[in-house]
């Protein structure tokens, strides 16, 4: 099915230790996002990519990373874990024209 | 004050009740999202409005430019509606780029 596919699902991981979540689309859009999901506050966005080549800082960007390595591809690094980036993380994807946005299903992470 | 707020934060209603989930919003914008996210699962778009109303199957959705309102509502509520029910603006944030502006999200729970 045509989607958002995220990976992993789950991950733990020590305070210092280096990860990164992957997110494929195969609906040829071209602007991609990452965001972070925490209790009691909205979705807020860490980084974007409006077209494949461009990347961008959202609202939380600090201790983050992001490569746009093609079309369909937005992988989000985490250099050096810290606790305060225990979440739960979606990777969306849109069509400009269409206004539509589809998610991934998601990455719980815990840092501990 | 947040850019989108939702009310009720928690709603608790009996089985084959009527269900309306309130969104108000403070910036201009060119289309507002209403989304479904059960729990620990993914993000799913259920709606996206830019004036009007939409209906799909028991769920309506409304939207007044003019006030910056919306509304989500569910006919004969069921226990499998039981979900955080989030409501997202699309904005323009400058050049030719548009963000995503989250509520925090309704929990409903629906009693059979």
């Amino acid at each position: 099915n045509a989607g958002v596919t995220q990976t992993p699902k789950f991950q733990v991981l020590k305070t210092g230790q280096s990860m990164t979540l992957q997110c494929a689309q195969d609906m040829n859009h071209n602007s991609m996002y990452w965001y972070r999901q925490d209790p009691g506050m909205g979705l807020r966005l860490i980084y974007y990519s409006a077209s494949e080549g461009t990347t961008d800082k959202g609202e939380v960007p600090n201790g983050y990373n992001v490569s746009r390595l093609n079309k369909r591809e937005f992988s989000l690094r985490l250099e050096s874990a810290a606790p305060s980036q225990t979440s739960v993380y979606f990777c969306a994807s849109s069509d400009l024209y269409s206004y539509g946005y589809t998610f991934g299903s998601g990455t719980r992470l815990t840092v501990v | 004050k947040n850019e989108v707020e939702q009310s009720p934060q928690n709603l608790t209603a009996q089985e084959g009740e009527f269900i309306t989930i309130n969104c108000s919003y403070s910036v201009g914008i060119s289309a507002l999202h209403w989304l479904q996210q059960h729990p620990g699962g993914g993000i799913v778009s259920l709606f996206m409005l830019s004036s009007g109303k939409k209906k799909h199957g028991r769920l309506i959705a409304t939207i007044n430019i003019q006030e910056k309102h919306s509304s989500l509502h569910i006919t004969a509520s069921h226990p499998r509606d039981s979900a955080v029910y989030i409501c997202a603006v699309r904005s323009w944030s400058g050049g030719s780029n548009y963000k995503l502006t989250f509520g925090k999200g309704t929990l409903l729970t629906v009693n059979p």
